[in-house]
């Protein structure tokens, strides 16, 4: 079956403007992660939603960053004001649920690169 | 706390050698060890992942080594091939709530013919 997919692939916008990063997850899997991956460096943890609600957004680094699912489904990722900082790739996963049992499947990422 | 220290930063084998990779964790809630394989532009990949209650497990050519009371666990690549070249990154996560990922800063494997 089809696996998690993100739109854009590659986002690039200038300092300061707003942007949104979109993920669809695998058909029925309820757990869905951000993680963030800069260049050379392992994905860091963003925001976890278990269906609509945002059930850990620990890792989001500060309140430019933001996002919604709101049909359990579909999530954006929104970054408002962005700075050079913010260029990376954002990485999308979902699983099963939300638990070690299910393994987290990775979208192909979206490379945003912040100018 | 949360961190996964992972080394080496990169690594040349020839074909048929055996890549050790190798990462140490401070937290011992930590309960589940996965590795992921990385290939450019892709997204991680699930590898092989491994529970603190077992010392190895073995899938295909992979094998995970796990020290509890060291806080260590390694990845070996058995008959690596050219194929294998990519980056492998360690994690790690405390089940319950969130299931989030701690991952290491990654391997470059370069298996060379």
């Amino acid at each position: 079956g089809a696996g998690v997919s993100q739109t854009p692939s590659n986002k690039v916008t200038e300092k300061g403007k707003y942007v949104e990063l979109r993920c669809d997850p695998i058909s029925g899997h309820t757990a869905l992660y951000w993680y963030r991956q800069s260049l050379g460096q392992g994905p860091e943890f963003l925001i976890y939603f278990q269906g609509t609600g945002a059930a850990d957004d620990s890792g989001l680094p500060n309140d430019r960053f933001f996002a919604v699912r709101p049909e359990g489904s579909v999530s954006t990722l929104k970054i408002q004001r962005t700075e050079r900082g913010d260029s990376a790739v954002y990485l999308c996963a979902s699983s099963l649920t939300g638990t070690v049992s299910y393994e987290q499947y990775f979208g192909p990422g979206t490379r945003l690169t912040v100018t | 706390q949360q961190q996964v220290k992972q080394s080496p930063q990169s690594l040349i084998v020839q074909k048929g050698g055996i890549p050790i990779i190798n990462c140490a964790y401070e937290n011992t809630a930590f309960d589940y060890f996965p590795w992921y394989q990385q290939f450019p532009g892709k997204g991680p990949a699930l590898l092989i992942a491994i529970r603190p209650d077992v010392s190895e497990k073995k899938e295909g050519r992979f094998t995970i080594s796990f020290n509890k009371s060291a806080k260590q666990f390694s990845l070996h690549i058995m008959d690596s091939q050219p194929g294998d070249s990519a980056t492998y990154f360690c994690a790690a996560t405390i089940g319950g709530a969130t299931n989030k990922l701690i991952f290491g800063t990654g391997t470059l494997l370069a298996v060379q013919p």
